[in-house]
């Protein structure tokens, strides 16, 4: 499975958006790039994918580079309940989940 | 709406002790249903995955067991715990695509002592 990078953590203010970045420049034509996000002691939330057009959900935007080399996940205000750990994952046609450490987002007041 | 429910929330249970989590999902029809474990520290693991009744994919080999009695049912089984199984015991549901768009359920930590 390609691997993605993302920051380890990242800081934002409540209501302002907040653009998570992650970098997968090994990423093949066929990988669907997967968003998910852990609240502490909770289990993961689907968030958004996508492949190659940006897309918009009730969550969050995923915009993706032309090349798809990377992707940003943006919330457009950030709330004190989006603080978790993001998640960006590469699914290829085949493989499965792969959950790296991904970026710890905290939220200030 | 759909929904997933597991249980039990926590559990502590002896070495050598046998195990038996549920996960039932509402709201669906032949989903495709997975079991993921997350040690302290460290990402989830794919353990299990089924696609239908009866059907089990094993991910990585161990002490551990899945079973699909029902179409919205998964039961994941030890019949004894080593203390490494300690962890958070996560169900998940997702329907077409294997592996798109999972939702997850509230979880079991489990401490084997």
């Amino acid at each position: 499975d390609a691997k993605t990078t993302q920051p380890n953590s990242m800081e934002s203010n409540e209501e302002e958006p907040v653009h998570l970045p992650c970098n997968h420049s090994t990423i093949s034509g066929t990988d669907y790039i997967h968003w998910y996000r852990q609240l502490p002691s909770q289990g993961p939330e689907y968030v958004i994918h996508g492949l190659t057009s940006n897309v918009n959900n009730r969550m969050a935007s995923l915009a993706i580079a032309e090349d798809r080399k990377s992707s940003t996940l943006i919330l457009h205000r950030a709330t004190l309940r989006d603080a978790a750990v993001y998640y960006c994952i590469l699914l290829g046609s085949q493989g499965n989940l792969i959950f790296g450490k991904g970026t710890k987002l905290s939220v200030k007041p | 709406s759909q929904t997933i429910h597991q249980w039990p929330a926590t559990l502590v249970q002896p070495v050598g002790s046998p195990l038996s989590l549920e996960c039932t999902v509402e709201g669906t029809s032949n989903p495709n249903l997975y079991w993921y474990r997350q040690a302290a520290g460290r990402g989830l693991q794919l353990l299990f995955y089924s696609v239908g009744i009866g059907q089990i994919s094993s991910e990585v080999p161990q002490n551990l067991s899945a079973s699909r009695p029902q179409d919205r049912q998964f039961i994941l089984s030890s019949k004894k715990l080593l203390l490494s199984d300690s962890g958070f015991y996560l169900c998940a549901w997702s329907v077409g695509r294997l592996y798109y768009e999972q939702y997850f359920g509230p979880g079991t930590r489990l401490t084997v002592t």
